[in-house]
């Protein structure tokens, strides 16, 4: 099992460009979630899902979008990039019971860097 | 909102037990304790849950008291490779009752040779 895969693992965007990334998870996992961490910060939860074709603000979800069409993947989309988003993305996933619902398991990370 | 305080770092000799202490005054009756370790350029990793008293596993302990205000992670016998950030997480409910699980700033274990 591969777990959660990110793609891409590494990115350069000019300011204004647009770009998605994804996130794809093979554990039947209802839950998905999208973090950013900046250097030396704790992550910050951007957008969750709780199952195929909803999803919810996290914490920081303003120039972000997100599309959870199918259940095994999750994508953020950035529409106008900004330097102030250079960061490392991670996703995760969980199965989303009440004992469960913290357990998640991480992605390898995408970091976006923005000119 | 269930919010955790841990200290923002600790040092600590090989060989040494270590215990790292988070304070979750308004943990809800349903929430669980969890715990992740995030080395640098990683994505975290599970180390540990548990709801009351304690727990074990071939990685940690975690000693819950009874009024479950508090929580702490025992790493016995730390080694170098446990140098890492690690974060103490209690169920958030988000929108509709549904768990957004959000993560506080960690510690920074340093062990030092």
């Amino acid at each position: 099992n591969a777990g959660v895969t990110q793609t891409p693992k590494f990115r350069v965007l000019k300011t204004g460009q647009s770009m998605t990334l994804l996130c794809a998870q093979d554990m039947n996992h209802e839950y998905m979630y999208w973090y950013r961490q900046d250097p030396g910060m704790g992550l910050r939860l951007i957008h969750y899902s709780v199952g195929e074709g909803t999803t919810a603000k996290g914490e920081v979800p303003d120039g972000y979008n997100v599309s959870r069409l199918k259940k095994q993947n999750f994508l953020l989309g950035l529409e106008s990039a900004a330097p102030s988003q250079t960061s490392v993305y991670f996703c995760a996933s969980s199965f989303g019971w009440d004992s469960g619902a913290n357990v998640l398991t991480f992605g390898a990370g995408s970091r976006l860097t923005v000119l | 909102l269930a919010k955790t305080t841990q200290p923002i770092s600790m040092d600590s000799y090989e060989g040494q037990e270590v215990n790292i202490t988070c304070s979750h005054n308004n943990i809800a009756t349903n929430d669980y304790i969890t715990w992740y370790q995030q080395f640098p350029s990683q994505g975290p990793r599970f180390i540990i849950q548990g709801y009351k008293t304690k727990v074990t596993n071939e990685v940690a302990s975690l000693f819950i008291p009874a009024d479950r205000k508090s929580s702490t992670l025992s790493l016995p016998r730390v080694s170098l490779s446990d140098t890492a950030v690690y974060y103490c997480l209690v169920g958030d409910r988000g929108s509709g009752g549904y768990q957004k699980v959000t993560f506080g700033t960690g510690t920074k274990l340093q062990v030092i040779p």
